[in-house]
């Protein structure tokens, strides 16, 4: 069964840093493009960043870049995400999910999600 | 960037029914559009992919169409499980979801 579970989301104060990880099970992580999708409270979904298998490339959303650095680590079937400089409107629920072998990037399972807020 | 617009935003309809969703692409994106699924407090759920290729496990019942871009979701026959947002997803370029449109018990 795969399964994605997310973890290292709490409150942060404006400026601060957190680092998410997603641990996956149930298939050959080293084989899937992974992404970060988000969700702020009573909103739509967001996509954050992505990752293809071996981590070479990296694309980020425009509001994300320079704060924000994706990674994979395949030997532990872990995917990160470090969040920098975070502000209010990085309040979100955070998904991992996992995108086509062949890089297309639709999402076929996700996590349940880690919440990060932001506030002082 | 390449926006997604889903209308309505709100559908009132009853078990039984027939509905339709609609997603626009203010570009082309060919047919790499997916639809999701998402009720409350539950991650999305991937119905369908490649505009109208359905997941594995997703009742028949949904239907996607489309091309270019003008997309549809279809459901034929509303069951009580199927209350919930829905969401197209672009990937032609990067990703792009749509703002969401929720169905609503009549």
């Amino acid at each position: 069964e795969v399964q994605l579970v997310e973890s290292g989301g709490g409150l942060v104060q404006p400026g601060g840093s957190l680092r998410l990880s997603c641990i996956a099970s149930g298939f050959t992580f080293s084989n899937y493009w992974m992404y970060w999708v988000r969700q702020a409270p009573g909103k739509g979904l967001v996509w954050v960043s992505r990752i293809n298998t071996d981590g070479s490339s990296i694309e980020y959303a425009d509001f994300v870049k320079g704060r924000f650095t994706i990674s994979r680590d395949n030997a532990k079937n872990t995917l990160y995400l470090q969040m920098n400089s975070l502000r209010a409107e990085d309040t979100a629920l955070y998904y991992c999910a996992r995108g086509d072998p062949s890089g297309a990037s639709y999402f076929d399972y996700w996590g349940q999600g880690t919440l990060v807020t932001v506030s002082s | 960037d390449i926006q997604m617009t889903q209308s309505p935003s709100t559908v009132s309809a009853s078990v039984g029914d027939r509905v339709t969703f609609t997603c626009r692409a203010s570009q082309s994106i060919n047919s790499w559009l997916a639809w999701y699924q998402q009720k409350p407090g539950k991650a999305p759920k991937l119905l369908i992919y490649l505009a109208s290729s359905l997941e594995s496990g997703v009742p028949s019942r949904f239907s996607g169409s489309g091309s270019g871009t003008e997309f549809t979701l279809t459901i034929s026959s509303l069951q009580p499980d199927d209350f919930a947002t829905y969401y197209c997803q672009q990937y032609h370029t990067h990703s792009t979801f749509g703002q969401g449109t929720k169905l609503e018990i009549k």
